[in-house]
């Protein structure tokens, strides 16, 4: 049973364009929802994480926006460039836990 | 400031082997983690230690798969009597509290 389920599995923009990846759950006791950029051959690096207690959070060119009732999230990366070509995963984990349950990735690639 | 380390970066294995996958954790990072990643799959957790301890395992095979975590030294994860559905890359991270730091990862080809 996936726990996490992200979309698009693949995502192609522009340069400049706004990808949006999306993410839902559905274990409620889910309280810490990081993402996490993973480029070919290198391991999965932090970007951005949120807790339920707020509805958007920006890090620079990134922005997480959480919808604790939908039980959803989602990821915006502004005026994307080529070098965020990567593939990105959502993942949460529960109040207590330090298991972080992944997506199953997205795809990324921004063409010039 | 080293990152997470993992060694080796690549491993190759015949079906019967052992596999020995090593992680030393960031300085003065004392709990680690391994996942599994499959091809186009996200990351499975596997295992979480800390020194000299096993916190939490529930996400390893019930055989072939140990993990350690010793008192001096890096973690082992090991994997005996490899099968080809044992290929994928594995990853460690560690962390002080809350952030998981993870290593470059092995990847694992039985052939």
């Amino acid at each position: 049973q996936q726990q996490v389920k992200q979309s698009p599995q693949s995502l192609i923009v522009q340069k400049g364009g706004i990808p949006i990846i999306n993410c839902a759950y559905e274990n409620t006791a889910f309280d810490y929802f990081p993402w996490y950029q993973q480029f070919p051959g290198k391991g999965p690096a932090l970007l951005i994480a949120i807790r339920p207690d707020v509805s958007e959070k920006k890090e620079g060119r990134f922005t997480i926006s959480f919808n604790k009732s939908a039980k959803q999230f989602s990821l915006h990366i502004m005026d994307s460039q080529p070098g965020d070509s990567a593939t990105y995963f959502c993942a949460a984990r529960g109040a207590g836990s330090y298991q972080l349950t992944f997506g199953k990735g997205t795809k990324l690639s921004v063409i010039p | 400031n080293a990152g997470v380390m993992q060694n080796p970066r690549h491993l190759v294995r015949r079906r019967g082997q052992e596999a020995r996958l090593r992680c030393s954790p960031m300085k003065g990072h004392s709990h680690v983690y391994w996942y599994r990643q499959l091809p186009e799959e996200g990351l499975k957790f596997m295992v979480y230690l800390q020194k000299e301890n096993i916190i939490d395992e529930s996400g390893m095979p019930k055989e072939r798969f140990s993990a350690e975590f010793p008192k001096e030294g890096p973690s082992i994860l090991r994997i005996q009597q490899v099968v080809r559905g044992d290929s994928a890359a594995y990853f460690c991270a560690s962390t002080p509290e809350d952030t998981q730091y993870f290593g470059p990862g092995t990847r694992l080809t039985v052939l």
